[in-house]
Parts: C-alpha cells; sequence; structure tokens
C-alpha cells in the first residue's frame, strides 16, 4: 500500500486567485492521478500526472486552468487556476497500487471552497 | 465510454439490517470491480475487488460482493450493518487495460444505533 499526504487539507480562496495543491506518496510510483469530487457527484478524473513528461487531461480540462507539475516519483502538484466558485469541490491525489491490479490508494484531499 | 451506476444514493438503515447496495456497469469486455469506502472524515479506501475468478468476492468488515457478468452488476452486501457503516460508498469499474476506473457517483449509507 501507499500512504499519500495532501497539503492543504482544506483552504477558502478569492474568485480570480490561484491555489496549488501538493501531494507526496511515502514510495516512488510511476503514475500519479488527480481527482475531482463535487458535492452528491462522482469523482471525475482530471489528469494522470507521469514523471519526466507532459500530463494527460481527460476531456473537459484543460492545462491552462489546471497545470500540474510531477517533478519526481513522489511528489505532484496541481494548481487551480483564476477559480471561480464553481471550482469548489474536493479535490484528491491517488496512485495506482502497481501490482497489476490497478486498485487506486488516495490521499485525503483537498477541500476548496471559492467566494 | 464505460460508465457505472449506483442506483442507491441514500441509503439508512437500522443497525443488524441487511444491506444491498447496487452497482452496474456498461463496459462489455474483462473488467476489474472495485468497492471503496470513505468513512466521515476520512479518506477513500478499498472495500473489496475483483479481477478473476470466483465471482463472489468478500472484503473487509464483513462485506462482500457479487459479479455477475450477464447482469454487468456488482453489487454490494452486507448480513448485518453496524453504526460503524456509516459511510460513502462508491463502485468503480476499469477494463483490463486500463489504469483509470470510472466510479460510480456513490451511496451514502447512514447506519442509526
Amino acid at each position: 500500500s501507499a500512504v499519500i499526504s495532501q497539503k492543504p487539507s482544506r483552504d477558502i480562496c478569492q474568485r480570480g486567485t490561484s491555489l496549488t495543491i501538493q501531494c507526496q506518496v511515502d514510495s516512488q510510483v510511476t503514475m500519479m492521478f488527480w481527482y475531482r469530487q463535487q458535492p452528491g457527484q462522482s469523482l471525475t478524473l482530471i489528469a494522470t500526472a507521469n514523471q519526466g513528461s507532459e500530463a494527460t487531461y481527460e476531456s473537459g480540462f484543460v492545462i491552462d486552468k489546471f497545470p500540474i507539475s510531477r517533478p519526481n516519483l513522489t511528489f505532484s502538484t496541481l494548481t487551480v487556476s483564476n477559480m471561480s466558485p464553481e471550482d469548489s469541490s474536493i479535490y484528491l491525489c491517488s496512485v495506482d497500487s502497481g501490482g497489476g491490479y490497478n486498485e487506486q490508494f488516495f490521499g485525503p484531499g483537498t477541500r476548496l471552497t471559492v467566494l | 465510454a464505460q460508465s457505472v451506476s449506483q442506483h442507491n444514493h441514500h441509503v439508512i438503515l437500522s443497525e443488524a439490517a441487511s444491506l444491498e447496495l447496487g452497482c452496474n456497469y456498461s463496459y462489455g469486455g474483462t473488467v476489474n470491480l472495485f468497492w471503496y469506502v470513505q468513512y466521515p472524515g476520512q479518506h477513500l479506501q478499498l472495500l473489496l475487488k475483483y479481477f478473476s475468478g470466483d465471482p463472489l468476492v468478500k472484503g473487509i468488515k464483513g462485506f462482500e460482493a457479487e459479479f455477475i457478468k450477464s447482469k454487468f452488476s456488482f453489487n454490494l452486501r452486507k448480513p448485518s450493518v453496524q453504526w460503524s457503516d456509516t459511510a460513502e460508498y462508491f463502485c468503480a469499474v476499469n477494463n483490463g487495460g486500463s489504469y483509470i476506473p470510472t466510479f460510480g457517483r456513490g451511496t451514502s449509507l447512514i447506519v442509526h444505533p
């Protein structure tokens, strides 16, 4: 299993500003994932972050809005840029188990409120 | 694109009642199936998983799920719930070649003592 931490755990931000969320894993992993979890809705994958290459974004998410960094095999950041109230959500970092079973381990999440 | 449907969005039970949460998916090929649970104030964690073999899988805390291929279903069951089972439950599916699961929208379970 992997232990994942995220910072900050929650934040309240003003419209038009940006927030960078950090994700730290206690072991080296190839792939890291960023999800958004809106109230009463499913987890939606934002992007897959691979070390040494550009992140792969899912439909409806763009790099200008959600830039991602992956400087090494244990760390990634997600920035939510030019925020609006619609960005209020929980943002989750996860990693694949790496055992060929494709189960995922999740971080505790970052609860973002945009005013 | 595959999709996952969880039919029960909110379930309220009394302790000792039996539980069954429905999950159906749309993908027709080989799938990996998961149930994740999120207890209040905690992060998402794996409850149980199915990859192959016995379609009845057992997970932690007395939960089990049955894969019925003909019905594209992977329902979660527990014969007798406890107050501590109060949580959000998510079904997830990925096809055999993908790292990325598709999640259902979740079921909120409240168990009254």
